[in-house]
Formats: structure tokens, sequence, C-alpha cells
């Protein structure tokens, strides 16, 4: 069955350094989201993506953040200067079509980010 | 402000119990409500529901959704160690940026016992 591909699993950086977390789609997918999850808490909408542009962003998604599908495959978002509060789970999800009537989009594994 | 309430937050079950999970929600313009089940990472698709009071069923799971009084359940019965996991419950708003997002709930951590 095809993933969502997201590397690296877990990453751990210091404060005010630059990341990029890595995701790849399901191939034929077109519609591209990332959602957080900081331990213990919901899982929140960030951004989502279409036709190389951003279709929605939360108010979490802040100039520091940024995405990008720099080749057609992958799918990138970068945090510019980490925070200790931006430490969490990040995952990339995709959908073929906009909306499916019976199936939710696919989410991949996760990345785990730890700002120390 | 768009909100999904689950309870209980937690549960613990022995195998073979019967458990219901309860979703609740307050959304401006509902388009759908789906359950996920998170085990290790990644969230992985149960049901999608639309319509009210049309039971979605898969196994040993099933789920119904009321919109009149904005709240879904889902049911595990004859629970299996293997269906201990977190179940998450998101509800999908109509959109206005031509993509949906989904709100999640706090979610239901589910424990079953041998």
């Amino acid at each position: 069955e095809p993933e969502v591909t997201q590397t690296p699993s877990h990453q751990v950086t210091q404060m005010g350094q630059e990341v990029i977390l890595r995701c790849v789609p399901i191939s034929n997918h077109l519609y591209f989201y990332w959602y957080r999850q900081i331990l213990g808490q919901k899982v929140e909408f960030l951004v989502s993506f279409y036709n190389n542009e951003i279709s929605e962003k939360s108010e979490i998604f802040d100039d520091q953040f940024s995405v990008e599908r720099p080749d057609g495959s992958n799918f990138t978002l970068k945090i510019r200067s980490t925070k200790l509060e931006d430490s969490a789970m990040y995952f990339c999800a995709s959908s073929v079509r906009v909306f499916l009537f019976n199936y939710g989009y696919t989410f991949g594994s996760g990345t785990r980010l730890t700002v120390v | 402000e768009d909100k999904v309430v689950q309870s209980p937050l937690s549960l613990v079950v022995h195998e073979g119990d019967t458990v219901t999970l309860n979703c609740s929600y307050e959304v401006t313009n509902f388009r759908s409500l789906l359950w996920y089940k998170q085990e290790k990472k990644a969230p992985t698709f149960l049901f999608m529901l639309t319509s009210s009071g049309i039971e979605k069923k898969s196994g040993r799971l099933s789920s119904i959704l009321d919109k009149k009084e904005l709240f879904s359940i889902l049911n595990i019965t004859a629970t299996q160690t293997g269906d201990s996991a977190i179940y998450l419950c998101a509800v999908v708003p109509l959109f206005t940026s031509g993509t949906y997002k989904y709100i999640f709930g706090t979610g239901t951590r589910l424990k079953v016992l041998a």
C-alpha cells in the first residue's frame, strides 16, 4: 500500500538553528499538509499546499515556517530559527483530491523534533 | 472558535469488553467527521462520516454521526490488545481556501488488558 514517507524520524537541534523536515507524499497525490502534535496535546493544522502554493495556513505557521515542493516529489517544512516550543511531532499528509468522500488523507509516520 | 471534544480522555478495559468513545463538536460549517487510530506514530484512517444516522462498520468497529446533536460515537466490540491506541476524532469544516483542514480532538487513549 502506498505510504507517505517522512525523514528523519527523529531530529534534535539546538535552539536558533534551522531545520528542514522532509516528506515524500504518495506519487499521484496533489494536496499536501503539515500538522504538528506537541507531546500530550492535540494534533494541530499548520499548512495546506496545492499547485505549488500555500492554500491555507494556521496562526502557528508564522514567518519562521516555510514549505516547499522543490522537485515534484519532496515536500519540505523549514523552520528558520527553532524555539524550544517548536518541539513536537510533525506529520506530513497528502491526498489525491481536495476531498475524498470515503477516505481521509494519508499521514506519514512523523518526525519528532526536539529543540534543546 | 471551532472545537472538537473527545471523551473519555483515557480508558482501560479487559479483552472482550465493548467500548464506546465519544466525540462532540462545534464547527461553523460542518463537512465531515473522521476517526483515526494512532498507535505508535502515524494516525491511520478508520471512518469518515458525513450523513446523520448512517452507521459505518469495519469488523468489530462501528461509528455513527448525529448532526443534530453534534456528536459521533465509535464502538469497538470484543476488544483485543491490538486495539490499544489513541483514537482521534477530527472534524472537517467546509473549506474556503481550496483545501480541507482537519480539526482534531485531544484523543481517547484506550488500553486493552489481556
